[in-house]
């Protein structure tokens, strides 16, 4: 099956700070999804990012599937953004599951 | 628009027993996926249903059922608990496929197992 991995797996920021994390995936891909993991469990929906680029407010996005890899940039971190960061991808081959990556734990420190 | 629901939020079960999670999806979503969150093993797909049919299935033992109803509500069934069931269950909903669409997870369920 596809592997998927993510970098680093922590990361440690004062708030203010700008971060990247980082989601290689193995194969090609017809999915992918970023989402934040709040402390209750919930998975938040951040980004829909199979290709190109996206910006949500401080936050932005650019996968390369062409390279096999998606970048999740985080700017001016607040605390609220500390939890984690999961990559997830699907493609025509894994019968409409998701594949997670183990996740990048963010802290913002104030 | 109300995203998914999932009941109960949090269950104490003993070894030995089953237990039923359910899930509501979002309106007009017709794929519901579960999978099971532990520390050692990280986010692992259970399976997935659409239009009352289970079209993929993870690698879990038989103890683990699920059915999907006419109104798309799902439900996830542990049969013979053991301890190493405790997990966070979540539950996610696509229009219609969940490898090839956005998918929306709900708050999901704490199982704790003892």
């Amino acid at each position: 099956g596809i592997q998927v991995e993510q970098s680093p797996p922590d990361l440690i920021l004062q708030e203010g700070a700008n971060s990247t994390l980082r989601c290689n995936f193995s194969d090609s891909v017809n999915n992918l999804q970023w989402f934040h993991q709040n402390p209750w469990g919930q998975l938040i929906n951040l980004f829909y990012i199979p290709s190109g680029t996206k910006q949500n407010g401080r936050l932005s996005a650019t996968t390369v599937a062409t390279e096999r890899y998606s970048l999740l940039y985080i700017s001016s971190s607040q605390t609220t953004d500390s939890g984690v960061y999961f990559c997830a991808v699907g493609w025509v081959g894994s019968n409409y599951k998701l594949t997670f990556g183990k996740g990048t734990l963010l802290t913002v420190n104030p | 628009k109300a995203g998914v629901t999932q009941t109960p939020r949090y269950l104490i079960k003993t070894r030995g027993q089953q237990v039923t999670l359910s899930c509501s999806p979002i309106s007009g979503h017709r794929s519901v996926s579960w999978y099971q969150q532990t520390p050692g093993q990280g986010l692992q797909f259970l399976f997935e249903y659409f239009s009352e049919t289970q079209r993929n299935k993870g690698n879990f033992p038989g103890r683990f059922s699920g059915r999907q109803f006419s109104n798309s509500r799902s439900e996830m069934n542990v049969s013979t608990l053991e301890l190493g069931d405790s997990a966070l269950y979540l539950c996610a909903s696509s229009l219609v496929g969940t490898g090839l669409n956005e998918q929306y997870f709900g708050p999901g369920t704490r199982l704790t197992v003892t």
